[in-house]
């Protein structure tokens, strides 16, 4: 079946980089996901790529994917405080109603 | 800007009762889902929904559990029998249409404590 790890915590100073990775073992997910959860609110989808693709950027953010060695991770560059938070790795096959299949969770502690 | 709200926030319970969790998705989304996390552990898929029946469904997702959309803007999660592994928080999600990559907005979810 689908698994997805994280490592579970990751601390760092306020204006460095953050790196948080994930492996995955589905060779069939089409797409994978970030998401980011704040204290008290619900998963927020940050970004996604697709299985074809090594990068993606979007400002702050970086996904890169190594699909032969089914490794993901989330570069935020400039971390700020407001980063604060647990990321989430996830995966699916895509399409309409296919389930989202998550990590435990990374938690991401923004020293100032 | 639009967003899934659920209630309660906490919901406690004796073992043996049943639970009822709802969850109100964007107005306009046509997919919903249950995910649930037991503290500590992955969030988990429980059961998918469209058009008024069951899509997919986990092995957690057994007889004890039910889901419902009893009118235009509710979607329910149903414990019969509850146990005290069903303590976990529970996250309802939604998404619009059958968009390639499956965006799901998820609300904040109700931790169901069972004793």
């Amino acid at each position: 079946g689908e698994d997805v790890e994280q490592s579970l915590f990751l601390s760092v100073r306020e204006g460095d980089s953050s790196v948080i990775n994930c492996t995955y073992t589905d060779s069939s997910s089409t797409y994978l996901y970030w998401y980011k959860q704040e204290p008290g609110a619900g998963l927020q989808l940050l970004t996604y790529i697709f299985s074809n693709m090594d990068m993606k950027q979007d400002q702050r953010l970086t996904v890169l994917l190594n699909k032969k060695d089914k490794h993901l991770s989330l570069r935020i560059a400039d971390t700020q405080t407001g980063d604060s938070a647990i990321y989430f790795c996830a995966e699916s096959m895509g399409g309409g109603y296919q389930k989202v299949t998550f990590g435990t969770g990374t938690k991401l502690q923004v020293i100032p | 800007e639009p967003e899934v709200t659920q209630t309660p926030s906490h919901q406690v319970t004796q073992m043996g009762q049943e639970v009822i969790l709802r969850c109100v998705p964007i107005s306009n989304h046509l997919y919903f889902y249950w995910y649930r996390q037991i503290l500590g552990q992955k969030v988990e898929f429980l059961v998918s929904f469209y058009n008024n029946e069951i899509s997919e469904k986990s092995e957690i997702f057994d007889d004890q559990f039910s889901v419902e959309r009893p009118d235009g803007s509710n979607f329910t999660l149903k414990i019969r029998s509850t146990k005290l592994e069903d303590s976990a928080m529970y996250f309802c999600a939604s998404s619009p249409s059958p968009r390639s990559y499956n965006e799901q907005f998820f609300g904040p979810g109700t931790r169901l404590t069972v004793l």
